[in-house]
């Protein structure tokens, strides 16, 4: 899905620097979310994000800010990155106003490395 | 909180073979599964799904079923090809984000 983008797709840090990963998408939709992916854990839930003004902490939201820019952007921050934080990080969307959809599409994933 | 257990983790078969996957739920209230399908490097894409008002659904070689009194949903692929080798998540929602489970490492061996 194109529509769904990330941005970097690949990040390497060192620890305590601060790192901004972006999402965009063009499928109108109002939900976006932020997954995280280790090994063996599957995808935990960072953050999400039902409209605009609607922010959420999802099961692992220590170490993490959101900021919702747009309808189409929402970004991920990491204020002072930890060794720990070493993942594959998937942004993705699902809904339109109005339905009760959840299919969610995800983006392309950004590998993040802090040494 | 909603809570989704998959097993195995991991499972080889034949080409040709069938695979079967299976979830477990805790929230009685869930009321949608979908399974995604992530190839190595890749993003999961979602291949089928279910809703709690329907036992059984379709599409080509994979089917979902669900039991709503058992709580228990599963993902069965017949006549396995080498490019169903992939890992496979189940997931389950009542119109809030999808809680996942930990995933099946899917090997179709030719």
């Amino acid at each position: 899905d194109a529509d769904v983008t990330q941005t970097p797709r690949n990040r390497i840090t060192k620890t305590g620097k601060r790192i901004m990963l972006e999402c965009s998408q063009t499928k109108g939709h109002d939900r976006m979310y932020w997954y995280r992916q280790d090994p063996g854990l599957g995808l935990r839930l960072i953050y999400y994000s039902f409209d605009v003004k609607d922010i959420n902490k999802g099961e692992i939201s220590d170490g993490y800010s959101v900021s919702r820019q747009a309808q189409a952007k929402f970004s991920l921050s990491l204020e002072s990155a930890i060794p720990n934080q070493t993942a594959l990080y998937f942004c993705a969307t699902s809904g339109v106003l109005g339905s009760y959809t959840d299919t969610q599409y995800f983006g392309p994933g950004t590998r993040l490395t802090v040494l | 909180g909603e809570n989704v257990e998959q097993h195995p983790s991991t499972l080889s078969v034949q080409e040709g073979d069938s695979a079967v996957i299976k979830c477990t739920y805790s929230d009685s209230a869930s009321n949608y599964f979908p399974w995604y399908k992530q190839e190595l490097g890749k993003r999961p894409q979602l291949i089928i799904d279910i809703r709690s008002n329907v036992g059984e659904k379709k599409d080509q070689r994979i089917a979902v079923t669900l039991n709503k009194t058992a709580k228990h949903f599963s993902l069965h692929i017949t006549e396995t090809q080498p490019e169903d080798s992939a890992v496979y998540f189940c997931a389950a929602s009542i119109y809030t984000p999808l809680v996942f489970g930990k995933g099946t490492r899917l090997s179709v061996i030719a």
